[in-house]
């Protein structure tokens, strides 16, 4: 049974400050990894997907994937009260037609002003 | 480009009962899979529908089944209801269900069970 597992929030950091939100799975077959924002009340949205191990830049965010040790990071830098949200890990494999994803249970995000 | 629309957005039901939801992908988009979230459990995966052929299955009991229509959408249907159901039911479409396509998720069913 694959599992993801996100370390456990909620978490607080002020304007302007890194958020570092950590993921880790179990499978190591899993091969495509993605982290969503779900805002309160909304359905969840992709922020950013990553494949190879390293890092993946997009503006403020930075995906980093490290296969051997099974984890995956989400760093949010210079964080706004706008990215005051749950922020969900998911995994699938890499095996073609499968876009079945597993979802950690997320990490609540609080950016205070 | 109209996103994932779903519908009902609220439904009260009582134990027992049977209920059906239903989804439209973006237009083009020929897989929809199935979600249910609930505080305790998270987003749990239900099944996914590409063809009108269920490709993908979760680990959720027989009385969750669902449908694909030729024009893509997709139907969800619960029955014996139990209060256990009462989550948040998303959907969510990519163009043709491969593991690295971007999902997009509809606003959700937000399914009340009395």
């Amino acid at each position: 049974q694959k599992e993801v597992e996100q370390n456990s929030g909620p978490l607080s950091v002020p304007e302007g400050a890194i958020a570092s939100l950590n993921c880790t799975y179990s499978d190591r077959v899993s091969q495509s990894f993605f982290w969503y924002r779900q805002y309160s009340g909304k359905s969840p949205e992709l922020i950013m997907s990553i494949y190879s191990n390293g890092d993946k830049e997009d503006g403020r965010f930075t995906a980093q994937l490290n296969k051997a040790s099974q984890y995956v990071s989400l760093l949010i830098r210079d964080s706004q009260p706008s990215d005051s949200a749950t922020y969900l890990c998911a995994v699938t494999d890499y095996t073609g037609a499968n876009s079945k994803l597993t979802f950690g249970k997320g990490i609540t995000l609080s950016v205070r002003p | 480009k109209a996103g994932v629309t779903q519908t009902p957005r609220y439904l009260i039901k009582t134990r027992g009962q049977q209920v059906t939801l239903s989804c439209s992908p973006i237009s083009g988009h020929r897989s929809v899979s199935w979600y249910q979230q609930t505080p305790g459990q998270g987003l749990q995966f239900l099944f996914e529908y590409f063809s009108e052929t269920q490709r993908n299955k979760g680990n959720f009991p027989g009385r969750f089944s669902g449908r694909q229509f030729s024009n893509s959408r997709s139907e969800m249907n619960v029955s014996t209801l139990e209060l256990g159901d009462s989550a948040l039911y998303l959907c969510a479409s990519s163009l043709e269900g491969l593991a690295r396509e971007t999902q997009y998720f509809g606003p959700g069913t937000r399914l009340l069970v009395l």
